[in-house]
């Protein structure tokens, strides 16, 4: 069984800090998703990385792959209420066909 | 273009019945993913069907069973339900083909209690 540990579960934070949300595998993923998921709904796609070393931004959101494709981390610049959310990494493995595989999320609250 | 829709959105069942679970996926996405959301397990995986066939399984009992229909739309049974099968079910569709496999895009998901 692969497992995607994320850390940290929970984080509150006052608005305008910086945060950095970490997703790490004993396994090379294929390609790692981001999502974010708020309460009642289902899970949104913030963006996929593929190559080792890739970082990607979104805003005040970046993301990065590592070099050996095994973790990946989620910085916020600034964080803002409207941040607020459950953020999800998940990714693929080379052996696991077109399933992903969910880390157990980082609940995130940024209070005014 | 509209994104996945699930129905229903909240269903209450008793335990030892059965329950169906509907998806139909995004306009032109051929690969259907069922996954159950718990608080304690997190995002599990179900399975995946593409062009009518589960394509991957995960590690669930066969009480829990799906299809997908001609025109992609996919539904997931559960039967003789358990207190535990209480849970956010969602789909999540996608084009499905090798080199585009890579982003899923969820459903709100049906929110199951059994009782």
């Amino acid at each position: 069984t692969q497992l995607l540990e994320q850390s940290p579960q929970f984080l509150s934070i006052q608005e305008g800090e910086n945060l950095t949300v970490y997703c790490n595998s004993s396994s090379v993923f294929s390609s790692l998703q981001w999502y974010r998921q708020e309460p009642g709904e289902g899970p949104v796609l913030l963006v996929t990385v593929v190559t080792g070393g890739e970082v990607k931004k979104l805003k005040r959101l970046t993301f990065q792959f590592g070099d050996a494709r095994k973790d990946s981390s989620l910085h916020i610049t600034a964080a803002q209420p409207g941040d607020t959310g459950l953020y999800l990494c998940a990714g693929y493995y080379n052996n696991a066909g077109n399933m992903l595989t969910f880390g157990g999320g980082t609940r995130l609250m940024v209070k005014p | 273009k509209a994104g996945v829709t699930q129905t229903p959105r909240y269903l209450i069942k008793t335990r030892g019945q059965q329950v169906t679970l509907s998806c139909s996926p995004i306009s032109g996405h051929r690969s259907v993913s069922w996954y159950q959301q718990t608080p304690g397990q997190g995002l599990q995986f179900l399975f995946e069907y593409f062009s009518e066939t589960q394509r991957n399984k995960g590690n669930f009992p066969g009480r829990f069973s799906g299809r997908q229909f001609s025109n992609s739309r996919s539904e997931m049974n559960v039967s003789t339900l358990e207190l535990g099968d209480s849970a956010l079910y969602l789909c999540a569709s996608s084009l499905g083909l090798a080199e585009y496999s890579y982003e899923q895009y969820f459903g709100p998901g049906t929110r199951l209690t059994v009782t």
